[in-house]
């Protein structure tokens, strides 16, 4: 399989504490980008990383790809309540058809007020 | 207006009926995207439409058909579906089929087949 695979498959912590989920894949990739489902509804894009990027910033998210590793981390820092979601990473894989995106299993992120 | 919308929010259907789904963005997008996912799992893509072409089909049963009207629309037809058919359906469109465009995607429409 393409797909990547999410680490935990859950996480629960309190609000304001910090929340990483990883995230490995086997193939060379183009680019890894993350997304966040909230129950039962669609996915929202958060973040794109390109292979020759190491780190990204975008609010409260950091993401991290190590490419050598074939792994990328999702942190989310002074996580809040409304952070509780399902989280994917999802990849472009440089042999795969135009527009097919992998997407992981899936961390699911419950935060506690 | 980023938004993608899809009609209807949730669908009960029996395994004779036959009915649509139907997406629609505004954003100039010319990739849209069909995707099924269950409970638990991770979206499984079944259609992309590339500049209102079929471009990829993942071997989805005949009795999903999808339909691109136009640039801006994209429907799944459902005919004789069966009960492990039931899940949610996800429509999304990129800027462009490629490697470097993020995917909007829709609400979902959630689907019971009885």
């Amino acid at each position: 399989s393409q797909q990547g695979e999410e680490d935990p498959q859950a996480l629960s912590i309190q609000e304001g504490e910090n929340a990483t989920m990883n995230c490995s894949y086997k193939t060379s990739i183009n680019n890894l980008q993350w997304y966040r489902q909230n129950s039962g509804r669609g996915l929202v894009h958060l973040i794109l990383i390109r292979s020759n990027e190491r780190e990204k910033h975008s609010g409260r998210l950091r993401v991290t790809l190590d490419t050598s590793k074939k792994s990328s981390s999702l942190l989310i820092t002074a996580s809040r309540a409304a952070d509780t979601a399902s989280y994917f990473c999802a990849t472009f894989d440089r042999g795969s058809t135009l527009g097919r995106l992998y997407f992981g299993r899936g961390t699911q992120l419950t935060v506690w007020p | 207006d980023t938004e993608v919308t899809q009609t209807p929010k949730h669908l009960v259907m029996g395994m004779t009926n036959k009915k649509s789904l139907k997406c629609e963005q505004h954003m100039g997008h010319r990739a849209m995207y069909w995707y099924k996912q269950k409970a638990k799992k991770p979206p499984e893509l079944m259609f992309v439409y590339s500049y209102e072409k079929l471009s990829i089909n993942e071997s989805v049963p005949s009795r999903f058909s999808p339909e691109c009207p136009n640039s801006s629309l994209l429907n799944l037809h459902l005919h004789a579906l069966q009960p492990e058919d039931s899940a949610l359906y996800l429509c999304a469109s990129s800027q462009e089929i490629g490697r470097i465009y993020e995917q909007y995607f829709g609400p979902g429409t959630r689907l019971t087949v009885t």
